[in-house]
């Protein structure tokens, strides 16, 4: 079975662009997470999806936003680039099973620069 | 006060000794905990999913939780070289809200 997959897997833009940003879940995963992990910053929650719907968002600030598809696969994208944008952005997708099993795994992220 | 508190490290055991990791969170209204392993220049793996007070056993690894004190740890047992890692805690709040510790840094020595 195929994992999570984003894509593209490494981008390279400049300040005051737009990056866009794309996550494929793992078959039968309904929700996917976005995180960015910035060099001595740790993990960061930016969005949750579920069932096509944003369900929560991390303290980002509106130019970080996103969608889900019918499909479940997802969409990230930061307008306005700024420096301290530069990040790896990871993607999780994840299912509760009920009966206490929870179901979660992450893509290999996608390297983002703005120079 | 940190949302999600996790001691920085590194942690040092000797191979075969038991690992303790701890996590303290803020928000009372937490629903859900998660520990992830993070090997260096690689993703994040789920390891465990607890939600109710007690313990809860996978293996080699155990994850405590206690609501009333706030704190959630991890224990890994028979601990291997291979467990040497970043152990990342995250708590999920009532609105879906999810939010990671620092990680831990673990050093299994042979």
């Amino acid at each position: 079975e195929a994992g999570v997959t984003q894509s593209p897997t490494h981008l390279i833009k400049t300040r005051g662009q737009q990056a866009t940003l794309r996550c494929s879940p793992i078959s039968g995963h309904t929700s996917v997470y976005w995180y960015q992990q910035a060099l001595g910053l740790g993990l960061q929650f930016l969005l949750w999806y579920d069932e096509g719907e944003e369900r929560n968002r991390g303290n980002f600030p509106p130019r970080f936003s996103g969608r889900q598809f019918p499909n479940y696969s997802s969409e990230l994208n930061v307008n306005a680039l700024e420096l301290e944008d530069s990040a790896l952005y990871l993607c999780a997708s994840s299912i509760f099973k009920g009966t206490g099993t929870y179901e979660q795994y992450f893509g290999p992220g996608t390297r983002l620069t703005v120079t | 006060q940190k949302e999600v508190e996790q001691n920085s490290g590194p942690l040092s055991v000797p191979e075969g000794a038991i690992a303790s990791l701890n996590c303290t969170y803020s928000d009372r209204g937490s629903q859900s905990f998660f520990w992830y392993r993070q090997y260096s220049g690689k993703s994040p793996e789920l390891i465990m999913f607890i939600y109710s007070n007690g313990d809860k056993e996978d293996g080699r690894f155990t994850a405590q939780l206690n609501k009333a004190s706030q704190y959630v740890s991890l224990l890994i047992r028979d601990s291997q070289p291979s467990d040497s890692a970043t152990y990342l805690c995250a708590v999920k709040s009532n609105t879906g809200k999810l939010i990671f510790g620092q990680g831990t840094t673990l050093q299994v020595k042979p």
